[in-house]
């Protein structure tokens, strides 16, 4: 089955900007959505369809996709932004839901 | 407000059985494709099953496959998930999650909060 490979953690300080990998073979053939989730709380869509962010999410953040790697890009990144962050992609070979292993973003 | 609440989740012995809840409200919820994803504690976010809004389209990890099932109840707004022959690799927080659509390959814009299951004797 599919495998998307994250790093399981990312360090930014405030203002910054965070940068956020996902690997997967041929990924950028894939379409990508992008998840934020927070202690205590539901996940929250941030990216969708590679670089589409619903309403309500901050225009800092946006994201791309390419070759093996999708990326989510954390602008201006605030305290605020700290959480566990996913990738996620529809599998079609196996017509399973993949999420890569999670990246903690610590603002610091 | 959408939103969506699960139930059901608690303390339970391997090999047996527990059975998920999630309801749904602040929107139609017949118009829209749902998910179950978990995550175990201190791991990251697993996707379980899915079903479209009328059923008609399963799908199911191969963890859980053949031991779960997805259903849903529209006219109640509500999602299940019967989970049997339980082990402790089972432990984990599960979500309920919509899609955007109807189908199962519409991403997920709305998740619950979560219900704990542990499984243990």
């Amino acid at each position: 089955s599919y495998v998307l490979t994250q790093a399981p953690s990312v360090s930014v300080a405030p203002g910054k900007t965070a940068r956020i990998s996902c690997g997967g073979n041929n990924i950028g053939g894939e379409t990508v959505h992008w998840y934020q989730h927070k202690p205590g709380q539901a996940p929250v869509l941030v990216i969708s369809y590679d670089s589409d962010r619903p309403s309500g999410i901050p225009g800092r953040f946006s994201a791309s996709n390419s070759g093996n790697t999708a990326t989510l890009t954390i602008s201006r990144a605030e305290a605020g932004d700290e959480a566990d962050y996913y990738c996620q992609v529809w599998d079609r070979s196996s017509d399973h839901w993949v999420f890569g292993g999670g990246t903690k973003l610590t603002v610091l | 407000e959408v939103q969506l609440v699960e139930s059901g989740g608690g303390l339970v012995q391997p090999g047996r059985s527990l059975r998920l809840s999630c309801v749904g409200s602040g929107f139609n919820f017949d118009d829209f494709a749902m998910q179950w994803v978990r995550q175990p504690p201190g791991k990251g976010l697993e996707w379980v099953a899915g079903m479209t809004w009328s059923g008609g389209s399963i799908g199911y990890a191969d963890s859980v496959k053949g031991r779960f099932t997805i259903s849903r109840d529209n006219a109640k707004n509500s999602l299940y998930l019967e989970m049997n022959s339980l082990t402790a690799e089972d432990t984990a927080l599960y979500y309920c999650a919509r899609g955007s659509g109807t189908s199962r390959l519409d991403r997920f814009n709305i998740w619950g909060r979560g219900t704990m299951v542990t499984v243990s004797s």
